[in-house]
């Protein structure tokens, strides 16, 4: 069965610092992944998206994530972190019959 | 770009009570989804639809009913609310190989 799972529940790193969010996934085939986030009372926002093609994946507001088949990992990465990217991040994976499946969230705190 | 509208932000519902949560979309997607938003649980799939009159169940369905009379519309129905259906409620639609495009949410109170 298609799972994702985000294994830190929060996310810490100082302004100006790079910073990761981990995302690890299971599914048979080929991955469609794809990288959220939620500001305090929104919506979801879509960051970014792994179809096929070149492994690292640029998207909205200068992040990026690098797909790697033989870890089944989609991590999403910043080089360097503002204040305002302080909110919650989902990762997930399209599932079957075209459902998106979910990761339980990271909440990133990024520190002046 | 894709607009999904719900047409409650926030609400308090007393239980037992037949609560219909509103969604609209403006771009003609086929698809469109009703998820429930509970901390350290993520987003999980309630129902979906990928045409009108048409549902499937998600992972959540119990105590959910949905109806899509309209293309650009899918409503998500509490038959009988309870206190365990309080949540935050997005629903989403999608179209092609592009991302889900979601509402801002529905935070609802059961008491």
């Amino acid at each position: 069965a298609q799972s994702v799972a985000q294994p830190e529940d929060q996310v810490n790193v100082a302004e100006g610092n790079p910073l990761t969010v981990k995302c690890t996934y299971s599914v048979s085939g080929n991955p469609y992944l794809f990288w959220y986030v939620q500001y305090p009372n929104r919506g979801l926002q879509f960051l970014l998206k792994y179809i096929t093609g070149d492994n690292l994946v640029k998207g909205s507001y200068g992040f990026e994530a690098e797909f790697n088949k033989s870890q089944t990992s989609f991590h999403l990465k910043k080089p360097s972190a503002l204040v305002s990217d302080s909110a919650l991040y989902f990762c997930a994976v399209r599932g079957p019959t075209d459902k998106l499946i979910f990761g339980t969230g990271t909440r990133l705190q990024v520190f002046p | 770009d894709v607009k999904v509208t719900q047409s409650s932000r926030y609400l308090v519902k007393r239980t037992g009570e037949k609560v219909f949560l509103e969604c609209v979309q403006d771009m003609d997607h086929e698809n469109m989804f009703w998820y429930r938003q509970d901390p350290g649980l993520g987003l999980r799939l309630i129902y979906f639809s990928y045409d009108v009159k048409m549902k499937e169940k998600g992972d959540i369905p119990e105590g959910y009913s949905v109806s899509r009379e309209k293309k650009e519309r899918f409503s998500l129905i509490l038959e009988s609310a309870s206190t365990n259906q309080t949540s935050m409620y997005l629903c989403a639609s999608r179209a092609g190989d592009s991302g889900y495009t979601f509402g801002s949410g529905t935070r609802l109170t059961v008491v």
